[in-house]
């Protein structure tokens, strides 16, 4: 079975600018979570998606948001771009509706915003 | 909401020797505590799980405790090898919530 893809696997934005990020989730998988990490604040969660509904959202700013579509993938985008939001974003699907249960990551997106 | 400390930052080991993780939780809720191993340029890597109603698992060199009176589990890595030369992560996670990571460890095995 093929792994979570992700693209691009590197992107340079300028401040203020948005972005999309894609997610490809294992066949078969349903669930579709994002996360962030930057080497201050570690891996941490930003939303998950079940069935094209976001079923649970982290502690970040409005400016991230997602979705989910019928097939599963997924897209994840953050508007007016700032410096701090430079970090590998990952992107981890799952088999189960029912938590908890074993994610499996991506390789990530690196986003540099300049 | 949950709070997973990660100890140590950096461990050092002999090829051959045995290497220990440490994690602590805050949220009594939590019931799914997962190891990851990533490597430079690649995401995290799912190597062992363990529930909150079971106490060891074990999958080959590699063994987790729980202890949920504590609110702390462990990675255990045995006869270790260069390839095992990464950063681990634990992670908790309760009901529905993400996964909330440690803050890693620099797993570096000296020949």
């Amino acid at each position: 079975k093929a792994g979570v893809t992700q693209t691009p696997r590197y992107l340079i934005k300028t401040r203020g600018q948005q972005v999309t990020l894609s997610c490809s989730p294992i066949s078969g998988h349903r669930s579709v979570s994002w996360y962030q990490q930057t080497p201050g604040q570690g891996l941490q969660f930003l939303f998950e998606y079940f069935s094209e509904t976001q079923r649970n959202k982290g502690n970040f700013p409005g400016r991230f948001s997602g979705r989910q579509f019928s097939n599963s993938r997924s897209e994840m985008n953050v508007s007016t771009l700032e410096l701090g939001d430079s970090a590998l974003y990952l992107c981890a699907s799952s088999n189960s509706g029912q938590g908890p249960y074993e994610q499996y990551f991506g390789p990530g997106t690196r986003l540099t915003v300049t | 909401g949950e709070n997973v400390e990660q100890h140590p930052s950096t461990l050092s080991v002999q090829e051959g020797d045995s290497a220990v993780i440490k994690c602590t939780y805050s949220d009594s809720a939590s019931n799914y505590f997962p190891w990851y191993k990533q490597e430079l340029g690649k995401g995290p890597q799912l190597i062992i799980d363990i529930r909150s109603n079971v106490g060891e698992k074990k999958d080959q060199r590699i063994a987790v405790t729980l202890n949920k009176t504590a609110k702390h589990f462990s990675l255990h890595i045995t006869e270790t090898q260069p390839e095992d030369s990464a950063v681990y992560f634990c992670a908790a996670r309760g009901g529905a919530d993400g996964l909330t990571f440690g803050k890693g460890t620099h797993l570096i095995i000296q020949p």
